[in-house]
């Protein structure tokens, strides 16, 4: 069964830093999606991504964060500049749009993020 | 401001027994109802789906309702295993023109099944 892949499983960085997290969605899927979820919390929505742009983005994705999808597999996303409260699991899913079956969304594993 | 709610947080149960979760909402415009298990640091993975005309829903021993006039969702999971450990998170997608949608997740109900 075709699923949505997240690599690192786990990234650990210092505060100030770069990360990139990657997603390779499923191969016929037209949307794509960022969650996080802190520790014993809720699993939140960042940014959704259609056609080369943002579809929409919550208020916790600010200008620190960016998505990407540099070819035709691979859904990154970026945040600048870590902070601590950034350390959270990052779940990428994605889903074939249309409606009722068609948009169900499939997450990947998730990537640990934890901030030093 | 849209809403899940879910209840009870945690719940303990024996094997074999059966249980029912709870969830309320205040989503718009709504499209879909979903119910997800998480395995403690894996995604969620989708169980049910339904569309306000739907009010019932099974996929195996698990079965979903909904009231779409109460906003009311239960997931009631039948002759529990021990791999149904897990939390389960109801979740509700706002529905967009051209296919998109937005889920608003609850914060789950972290079900544990003991021997």
């Amino acid at each position: 069964e075709p699923e949505v892949t997240q690599t690192p499983s786990h990234q650990v960085t210092q505060m100030g830093q770069e990360v990139i997290l990657r997603c390779v969605p499923i191969s016929n899927h037209l949307y794509f999606y960022w969650y996080r979820q802190i520790l014993g919390q809720k699993v939140e929505f960042l940014v959704s991504f259609y056609n080369n742009e943002i579809s929409e983005k919550s208020e916790i994705f600010d200008d620190q964060f960016s998505v990407e999808r540099p070819d035709g597999s691979n859904f990154t996303l970026k945040i600048r500049s870590t902070k601590l409260e950034d350390s959270a699991m990052y779940f990428c899913a994605s889903s074939g749009g249309g409606t009722g079956f068609k948009n169900i969304q499939y997450f990947g594993a998730g990537t640990r993020l934890s901030v030093l | 401001k849209n809403q899940v709610e879910q209840s009870p947080q945690s719940l303990i149960i024996l094997e074999g027994k059966n249980c029912t979760l709870q969830c309320n909402y205040t989503v718009s415009p709504f499209s879909n109802l979903r119910w997800y298990k998480q395995d403690t640091g894996r995604g969620p993975v989708s169980l049910t789906i339904m569309t306000f005309s739907e009010n019932t829903k099974s996929n195996g021993r698990y079965t979903a309702t909904l009231d779409a006039d109460t906003k009311q969702s239960s997931l009631h999971i039948t002759a529990s295993q021990l791999s149904d450990s897990a939390s389960y998170i109801c979740v509700v997608s706002a529905g967009f023109s051209g296919g998109y949608n937005k889920l608003i997740f609850g914060a789950g109900t972290r079900l544990a099944v003991h021997p």
